[in-house]
């Protein structure tokens, strides 16, 4: 079946590194990729999406490429802030043959 | 704009008890999720709607799990004789999905169950 694995966390970084989380999915077809966080004390909400292969999405400095030869959907951002502290859920589905599936999740601390 | 609205916020029971659980998604979402999470784990998908009807059930779910969306509107989702492993939040989410378009899921606050 669909499934998402995403890299195991806790990821701890300084202020200004740059974060890469990796993530893989398993799907027959070709389903929307997405990347959702939960803020400390907070729900999930959507931090970027992409519908198709090539295509980059990005928020908030976030970014991810939709990598179809890899099956990869990798997040990405060149300089974190202590505000970026939460957990990053990849995630995919979400058209009209798939539903949403979810990764374990990652923690990321960032350090002042 | 409400959101997606859940009920109870908190469940405390005992084993052996029942529950059901409710969920008010965004008024014109036609999609209904529900999910499960436990600490430090990614949300589990349960079960989902596209308007009342129930178009998958997780193969993991046993049958003391039932929801519905009888309207195509709340959702209920009953668990039967409880068992300390359904201690977990459980998460409901909404999206509109129309054709040719990718989704983008609403999440409610949430239900935290413990089992006694």
């Amino acid at each position: 079946g669909d499934s998402v694995t995403q890299m195991e966390g806790p990821v701890t970084l300084s202020e200004e590194a740059f974060l890469t989380i990796n993530c893989t999915y398993t799907a027959t077809g070709y389903p929307s990729l997405f990347w959702y966080v939960q803020y400390p004390g907070e729900g999930l909400q959507l931090l970027l999406k992409a519908t198709k292969a090539d295509d980059k999405g990005s928020n908030k400095g976030f970014e991810a490429t939709y990598r179809k030869e890899t099956t990869s959907f990798h997040l990405e951002k060149g300089s974190v802030q202590v505000s970026d502290s939460a957990v990053y859920f990849c995630a995919l589905g979400g058209t009209g043959g798939f539903k949403t599936i979810f990764g374990a999740g990652t923690r990321l601390f960032v350090k002042a | 704009d409400t959101g997606v609205s859940q009920n109870p916020r908190h469940k405390i029971t005992k084993r052996g008890q029942n529950v059901t659980f409710r969920c008010d998604p965004i008024s014109e979402h036609n999609r209904l999720y529900w999910y499960r999470q436990t600490l430090g784990q990614g949300p589990e998908f349960l079960t989902y709607f596209q308007n009342e009807a129930q178009l998958e059930k997780s193969r993991l779910l046993s049958d003391r799990f039932s929801a519905e969306r009888p309207k195509g509107s709340f959702s209920t989702l009953e668990i039967q004789r409880t068992e300390q492993g359904d201690s977990a939040m459980y998460l409901c989410a909404s999206s509109l999905l129309l054709t040719g378009s990718n989704e983008k899921l609403f999440f409610g606050s949430g239900t935290q169950l413990s089992v006694l």
